[in-house]
């Protein structure tokens, strides 16, 4: 079974802050994905990486970084986190390289950001 | 601008009635993916279409990817309160993955 984790499940920030985001899946997939959930939005991918230290802007990449280090861990990172960053960020994983198939998601983080 | 859109946003129903969500684009897609979202959870892949004209079923579901490739959908028959959720298409294009904006089924018991 694929498991897909996140650090955090409630995160509560303050303007400006440096934030950090984990994700960690456990079944050697080479893709890994960064959405934010908003409502009325649908998911819309900020970052999508297919394989370490590779990665590939989505629809909505402002004011995000990503890091890929090691292959089962794929990092968002919000430099200067500001109110409108506010939402629920859900990471992904897929096995084929540079694909879009099926894609399994960790639970997610809320991100409020004061 | 959204590249994949679905209606309606909203469905309630009874439970029983059928149900269907449709998803279209404004541009040829590769494949198409449904996905379902439980209140509170995280989505999960249901199925996947590649061919022009596919149709395929999974009990009570019924997906359907258009001739042109530029719209889908999924139908529920005779729904139950199981299927309570949000469920999204998400279609591949060139370079570009887009998912829906979702459809939010309630089922009234």
């Amino acid at each position: 079974d694929v498991k897909v984790t996140q650090s955090s499940r409630y995160l509560v920030k303050r303007t400006g802050e440096k934030v950090f985001l984990e994700c960690v899946q456990d079944m050697d997939h080479e893709n890994m994905f960064w959405y934010r959930q908003d409502p009325g939005l649908g998911l819309r991918l900020i970052y999508f990486s297919y394989d370490v230290k590779m990665k590939e802007k989505g629809d909505i990449p402002e004011g995000y970084s990503v890091s890929r280090e090691k292959k089962e861990r794929f990092s968002l990172i919000l430099e200067s986190a500001s109110t409108n960053q506010t939402s629920m960020y859900l990471c992904a994983s897929s096995p084929d390289r540079g694909s879009y198939n099926e894609q399994f998601f960790g639970p997610g983080t809320r991100l409020t950001v004061l | 601008g959204q590249q994949v859109m679905q209606i309606p946003q909203y469905q309630h129903v009874q439970e029983g009635e059928d149900f269907t969500t449709y998803c279209n684009s404004s541009t040829t897609l590769s494949n198409i993916q449904w996905y379902k979202q439980r209140p509170g959870g995280h989505p999960v892949f249901l199925i996947q279409l590649v061919k022009s004209g596919e149709v395929k079923k999974q009990k009570r579901l019924t997906f359907q990817f258009g001739e042109a490739k530029k719209n889908s959908s999924l139908h529920i028959t005779a729904t139950q309160t199981t299927d309570v959720g949000t469920y999204f298409c998400a279609g591949h294009t060139g370079n570009q993955f887009y998912f829906g904006t979702g459809t939010s089924l309630t089922v009234i018991p």
